[in-house]
């Protein structure tokens, strides 16, 4: 079975200090797709970025940057000068077949809580 | 207009009684989902359908059953709620063009507490 972990539980740091979510992944699939996904306190869940199991660079959006490494098996997420309204839920999920029809679900982690205080 | 739409956003209901949380999408998608979070656990998949005639239990399939009564519109329902089903309950829908790099779309989420 595939599993996503996100080891830390709980980040707690003060603004303008950088910060790493990591996420480690177990899968059998060659071709596969992770993600992550921010949730505010307000409760929606947002998506932040996808990656493909074939493409290993690193990708960065503003602050936001992802590291890959197939090797490891890690998508890990980091946010430079982190601000207060960073704070959030964080989720890594990687797509997993699903039933005899071709389909996909995601399987995530049990997401990291990030408090950036002032 | 929000693309996918959950109703309702709050409810709190009592033990044994049934209750029926709805979904709704614009995006035109096949694919639907139901997830339940609760804290520390992050989300599971409830249930989960590819089309209208297309029904899969997730992995805590257990006591909640569901509807899928057109493509825009899927409804998870609580037989007989009781109190460890209180938790946020997501709605998501996906391309089924993209198979799995599909990201999926939620509905803001309903909270449920069941007394």
């Amino acid at each position: 079975a595939q599993k996503v972990t996100q080891a830390q539980t709980e980040i707690s740091v003060v603004e303008k200090e950088d910060v790493t979510l990591d996420c480690v992944y177990e899968t059998r699939d060659t071709t596969y797709y992770l993600f992550w996904y921010k949730q505010p306190p307000s409760g929606e869940l947002v998506f932040l970025i996808r990656r493909n199991s074939f493409d290993e660079q690193n990708e960065i959006s503003g602050r936001y940057s992802w590291n890959f490494q197939k090797s490891t098996s890690s998508f890990n997420f980091t946010i430079t000068a982190s601000q207060v309204v960073d704070s959030a839920v964080y989720f890594c999920a990687l797509s997993e077949a699903v039933g005899s029809n071709s389909g996909y679900a995601l399987n995530f982690g049990k997401g990291t809580s990030l408090l950036v205080t002032p | 207009d929000a693309d996918v739409t959950q109703t309702p956003r709050n409810r709190i209901t009592k033990t044994g009684k049934r209750i029926m949380l709805e979904c709704s999408q614009t995006k035109g998608h096949d694919r639907m989902y139901w997830y339940r979070q609760d804290p520390g656990l992050g989300l599971r998949l409830i249930y989960y359908s590819f089309d209208v005639k297309d029904i899969n239990k997730g992995e805590i399939s257990d006591g909640y059953s569901v509807s899928r009564q057109a493509q825009a519109k899927f409804s998870l329902s609580l037989e007989s709620a009781i109190p460890n089903q209180t938790a946020l309950y997501f709605c998501a829908t996906s391309d089924l063009q993209l198979g799995p790099a599909g990201e999926q779309f939620f509905g803001p989420g309903t909270r449920l507490t069941v007394l």
